[in-house]
């Protein structure tokens, strides 16, 4: 069961690079987000989708840009990437119905120098 | 504001100690409660608790939800090295958007 696949894992950007965090995941599930966690601090949601053409801001989506056109994907861009985008980025996807279990990917570790 | 507050932030327990942790929270329209499990990777799913007062037991670990006063205890019983990692309360709450908000975690640190 492949559940939630992020790539890449790992990453090294230049400032002012540009990059995209691919996530996909084969449950059928309607609700996806993007998180970051930083050293020693709790998950943020970057942006969120409740389903295939519905993206919507999180609480840090400022430097980031997101699209869900199948119900499948939902890539995470990163335009012109700064320090402060190192991080480590988690996607899941949870179902609509049948209560609020998280599926996380395994995370992509990405610096920014 | 829908909030989720752990406590401790960190504890260092040696092998073979009872631990609580804490999780309390506020929410305007309350769905569930999580645990997860985060070691050096993806956080790694618990407990989902819906209802007061009903235990739920996954071998050495337990929690309860009290939804009158508004928190949640993680309970690990005869800790050992590996159930070192941060552990995480989520809050699921409802309405349109049902969003998902994280605690900052407690650091679990179990010495032999």
């Amino acid at each position: 069961n492949a559940g939630v696949t992020q790539t890449p894992k790992f990453r090294i950007l230049k400032i002012g690079q540009s990059m995209t965090l691919q996530c996909t995941q084969d449950m059928n599930h309607n609700y996806m987000y993007w998180y970051r966690q930083d050293p020693g601090m709790g998950l943020k949601l970057i942006y969120y989708s409740v389903g295939a053409g519905i993206t919507d801001k999180g609480e840090v989506p400022n430097g980031y840009n997101v699209s869900r056109s199948t119900t499948e994907d939902f890539p995470l861009r990163l335009e012109l990437a700064a320090p402060s985008q190192t991080s480590v980025y988690f996607c899941a996807s949870r179902p609509r119905q049948g209560g609020n279990t998280i599926y996380f990917g395994e995370g992509s570790w990405l610096t920014v120098v | 504001e829908d909030k989720v507050v752990q406590s401790p932030l960190s504890l260092v327990v040696h092998e073979g100690d009872t631990v609580t942790l804490n999780c309390s929270y506020e929410v305007t329209n309350f769905r569930s409660l999580l645990w997860y499990k985060q070691e050096k990777k993806a956080p790694t799913f618990l407990f989902m608790l819906t209802s007061s007062g009903i235990e739920k037991k996954s071998g050495r670990l337990s929690s309860i939800l009290d939804k009158k006063e508004l928190f949640s205890i993680l309970n690990i019983t005869a800790t050992q090295t590996g159930d070192s990692a941060v552990y995480l309360c989520v809050l699921g709450a409802g309405g349109a958007t049902n969003k998902l908000i994280f605690g900052t975690g407690t650091l679990l640190a179990v010495q032999p």
